[in-house]
């Protein structure tokens, strides 16, 4: 079964960083392009990242432009997300999710808390 | 940014009748390569979200045929045409015309 797995969440201080991977399993992982999308607790959804197949192109919301980095490894069928300067308003879980136009997999989700 | 407007917020159905959303955009979601890039997600409690609807009508692998897609340009629509215990959850439209890709606030639907 088609399948991804986020992971690396956790508690952080304000200020602090935090990296998230996702493995990915099943599917050509190398072939697709993926993103990042965060839900705040009780919120609604928010996409934050993409990366290209090739890891050639990315693109970020304007919310975490500069402080979080998406990249990927097609050897090892994974992706990352390097946040940094993290502040109160990045808690969320944050998902892992193949893009074709659209989100057809999704991954189960890490929290990340961000408090003092 | 196309900011992507959901009504209504929340919708209690009765079991068997059908039920509809509605989702309108900031901007035309038709690109320059004539496809629309309108898509309807349900997230049920506890679970990511699960693609449903994609490209405005096109039911995702899966899904049942109670659950259809209408639209274009600024103005779409989800329908059930028999709403099931199981549809309860919060559906989202998402647009991927244009960078950065958008979500509804959200529709909650209740049983």
């Amino acid at each position: 079964q088609v399948q991804l797995v986020e992971s690396g969440g956790g508690l952080v201080k304000p200020g602090g960083s935090l990296r998230l991977s996702c493995a990915a399993s099943v599917f050509s992982f190398n072939d697709f392009s993926m993103s990042w999308i965060r839900q705040a607790p009780g919120k609604g959804l928010e996409w934050i990242s993409y990366i290209s197949s090739s890891g050639s192109a990315v693109s970020y919301a304007d919310s975490v432009k500069g402080r979080f980095t998406v990249s990927r490894d097609n050897a090892k069928n994974s992706l990352y997300l390097q946040m940094n300067s993290l502040s109160a308003e990045d808690t969320a879980v944050y998902y892992c999710a193949r893009y074709t136009r659209a989100f057809d997999i999704w991954g189960q989700g890490t929290m990340v808390t961000v408090s003092s | 940014d196309i900011v992507m407007t959901q009504t209504p917020l929340s919708l209690s159905v009765t079991p068997g009748q059908p039920a509809s959303i509605s989702c309108k955009s900031s901007q035309s979601l038709l690109h320059s390569d004539a496809k629309t890039y309108l898509y309807w997600y349900l997230q049920k409690p506890g679970q990511p979200p699960q693609l449903l609807i994609y490209e405005v009508s096109k039911r995702f692998s899966g899904v049942p045929d109670r659950f259809s897609g209408s639209g274009s340009g600024t103005d779409f629509t989800l329908k059930i045409s028999r709403v099931e215990a199981e549809d309860v959850g919060i559906y989202y439209c998402m647009q991927s015309t244009q960078l950065p890709l958008t979500f509804g606030g959200g529709t909650k639907v209740d049983i």
